[in-house]
C-alpha cells in the first residue's frame, strides 16, 4: 500500500495564481513532514519542512500541517513559469524505531504565462 | 560549501557486468541515503546509513545489490550483476539529522544508469 499519496497532475495554473499542492500520509506516529521541488531532469531540493500543526509561511510558499487528518498541503503564491517543477512530498515514517523518509510518487505542477 | 558528490554521472553498461556508484555526503552530515528513482515507481529508499552503520536494507532489490560506508566521507552502492530493469537514477542524500530541522535531506546531482 503507498504510505505517502499525491495526485500525479499535472496541476495548471495561470501565472500569478496560487497553485495548491496536497498530500496525504498513513503513518500516524510521523513527526516530520516535508516538500521538495524537483526540476526535470535534475535533483530534489527542499524548499519547506514542517513539524508541528498549523501554517509555516516561507516567501511565497506556505505550509499546512493537520495531524489528525494525516495531510500536508502546499501553497504557492504569485505562481511564476518558474515554478513549474514536481512537487515531492516526504514524510518521516517509523515503523520500528528508527525513520524513514519516504516519498510521495508526486506531483507535476505547470505554470503557464 | 561543497554539496553531496556522486560519481559518476552517467553509466552506461551491458547486463551481467558491475557497477559501483560512489557518494561523498556534506562533511558533518551523520546520515546518508541511498535512492532510486524511476517513472514507474518514484523515488524509492533502497538503504541508509547513521554514522556509517547500516540501519535499514529493506528496500534493496535483491542480492545483486549491495551498499558499504566504510567511513563518514564515503559510501559505494553495487550492482552485480546488473541487469536491464536496474536502469534508473540513483540518488544519494545525506541529513544533519540533528538541530532543530532533523531529517531534512540533501541530495546529490544523481547518477544515471542504463543497463543495455
Amino acid at each position: 500500500q503507498k504510505e505517502v499519496e499525491q495526485n500525479s497532475g499535472p496541476l495548471s495554473v495561470p501565472e500569478g495564481a496560487i497553485a495548491s499542492l496536497n498530500c496525504t500520509y498513513s503513518d500516524r506516529v510521523s513527526q516530520s513532514f516535508f516538500w521538495y521541488r524537483q526540476y526535470s531532469g535534475k535533483s530534489p531540493e527542499l524548499i519547506m519542512s514542517i513539524y508541528s500543526n498549523g501554517d509555516k509561511e516561507d516567501g511565497r510558499f506556505t505550509a499546512q500541517l493537520n495531524k489528525a487528518s494525516q495531510y500536508v498541503s502546499l501553497l504557492i503564491r504569485d505562481s511564476q513559469p518558474s515554478d513549474s517543477a514536481t512537487y515531492l512530498c516526504a514524510v518521516n515514517m517509523f515503523p520500528g524505531g528508527s525513520y524513514i523518509p519516504t516519498f510521495g510518487r508526486g506531483t507535476s505542477l505547470i505554470v503557464h504565462p | 560549501d561543497a554539496g553531496v558528490i556522486q560519481s559518476p554521472r552517467h553509466e552506461v553498461t551491458e547486463m551481467g557486468q558491475e557497477v559501483t556508484l560512489r557518494c561523498k555526503p556534506i562533511s558533518g552530515h551523520n546520515s546518508l541515503f541511498w535512492y532510486r528513482q524511476t517513472m514507474m515507481r518514484g523515488l524509492e529508499l533502497l538503504i541508509y546509513f547513521n554514522n556509517n552503520v547500516p540501519i535499514d536494507d529493506s528496500g534493496m532489490p535483491e542480492d545483486r545489490f549491495s551498499a558499504k560506508m566504510p567511513n563518514a566521507s564515503f559510501s559505494t552502492l553495487k550492482i552485480q550483476p546488473s541487469e536491464p530493469r536496474d536502469s534508473a537514477v540513483y540518488f544519494c542524500a545525506s541529513s544533519p539529522n540533528t538541530g532543530s530541522r532533523p531529517g531534512e535531506l540533501f541530495f546529490g546531482e544523481g547518477s544515471r544508469l542504463t543497463v543495455l
